[in-house]
This record gives structure tokens, C-alpha cells and sequence, in this order.
């Protein structure tokens, strides 16, 4: 069954930045889209951005240009994303989501100094 | 950029009530093409990943209790719960993919008297 396994949670300093990872598997990671998506605690879903693996094309939310960045490796079957400049309105739970339906279990992260 | 709204923003019910909840998209979300509406629903209980309840906006997910019915075409879509069980407790959006990004709605709230 398809999987995707998030790495655990970060506790990092403002001006900061973390790599996020989503490790896929059951399925082909190349070629089927990678999305990430943002939750503020008590808040809604934020769709970040996504990626295809099979060639690294993205596409992204605008409100996220210069703040994320979407990365995949197809040898190890793992997304990343990087968020630079960290402050505290980026402390959320971060979730990676397949395009077909599937999501990650959240990784939680917290800007703090 | 498409904008997605759903009403309520919360509701109380007791078990074995049917329940609505409505969802409208700023734009047409049926493609002319594939005469598809690219509308899904998610349920996202406490502490978890949302899960794909309904995608095409009517075709239920493998897995997912037919009490759950997607309906609706253009910009005005529902979701009906025919018999409000107790572990029906979540928060649910709808989310549009009609264009190359994803647009979540704000969620509505079920809570079960």
C-alpha cells in the first residue's frame, strides 16, 4: 500500500531554515505529483506548492515563492522541501500529499528561539 | 486564483441526522475536456491527516461508507452525510485541482451533540 513517511519534528531559530522530507513508497514516486501543504495550528490547509519527480518540474503557490523550495530524489524515493528565513508564522504542521489521494503524518514545526 | 468557501462554518448534530455542507468555487471547476469537476473532499479528524473522502466531485474513494455522497457541478458542490455517526467528528474540505494548483476551502466543523 502506498506510504509516505515524514521526517520528525524541528524546533529551529528564527532566520533559520529546514529540509523537510517525505519518503514515499508503494507506488511509482516518479510519476505522480508531490504536494505540500501548510496547517497552522486550529487553522485551515495551505497548499505550498508541488512537484514532479520524474523530471523536477514544480509549480508553486506565489504566497510561497522565496520561502519554500520543493526538491525530490527518485533514487532514494524521498521529497523535500526547504523553508528559509524561518519566523514565527511558519510554525505549522507541514504535510506532504500525493496527487491520487494519499498523505503524509505531518511534521510539526516549531520556530522558536 | 480560485477562491473556495464553505458553509457553515460549523454545525451540531446528533447521531443518525442527515447533514449538508455546501462548497462554492469562484470559478468553474467542470473541464469542457474530460466533462469532470475537479472537486474533492477531505474529513480531518483531531490529530490527523486529512482523508480523501470524495474526488470528480461525486465518486467516493475506495473504502469510505457510502453514508458520505458528493454532489454538485460547476461552482456549487455539497456534501451530504445521510446518517451523522459519532466518529463522523472532523473537520471537512473541499478542495479544488482544476487548474495546476490546489485551493482548499475554509472547513466546516462537525461536532455531534
Amino acid at each position: 500500500q502506498v506510504q509516505l513517511q515524514q521526517s520528525g519534528p524541528e524546533l529551529v531559530k528564527p532566520g533559520a531554515s529546514v529540509k523537510i522530507s517525505c519518503k514515499a513508497s508503494g507506488y511509482a514516486f516518479s510519476s505522480s505529483w508531490m504536494n505540500w501543504v501548510k496547517q497552522r495550528p486550529g487553522q485551515g490547509l495551505e497548499w505550498i506548492g508541488r512537484i514532479y519527480p520524474g523530471d523536477g518540474d514544480t509549480n508553486y503557490n506565489g504566497k510561497f515563492k522565496g520561502k519554500a523550495t520543493l526538491t525530490a530524489d527518485k533514487s532514494s524515493s524521498t521529497a523535500y522541501m526547504q523553508l528559509s528565513s524561518l519566523t514565527s508564522v511558519d510554525s505549522a504542521v507541514y504535510f506532504c500529499a500525493r496527487s491520487g489521494g494519499d498523505w503524509g503524518q505531518g511534521t510539526t514545526l516549531t520556530v522558536s528561539s | 486564483d480560485i477562491v473556495m468557501s464553505q458553509s457553515p462554518s460549523s454545525l451540531a448534530v446528533s447521531a443518525g441526522e442527515k447533514v449538508t455542507m455546501s462548497c462554492k468555487s469562484s470559478q468553474s471547476l467542470l473541464n469542457s475536456r474530460t466533462r469532470k469537476n475537479y472537486l474533492a473532499w477531505y474529513q480531518q479528524k483531531p490529530g490527523q491527516s486529512p482523508k480523501l473522502l470524495i474526488y470528480w466531485a461525486s465518486t467516493r474513494e475506495s473504502g469510505v461508507p457510502d453514508r458520505f455522497t458528493g454532489s454538485g457541478s460547476g461552482t456549487d458542490f455539497t456534501l451530504t452525510i445521510s446518517s451523522v455517526q459519532a466518529e463522523d467528528l472532523a473537520v471537512y474540505y473541499c478542495k479544488q485541482s482544476y487548474n495546476l494548483t490546489w485551493t482548499f476551502g475554509g472547513g466546516t466543523k462537525l461536532e455531534i451533540k
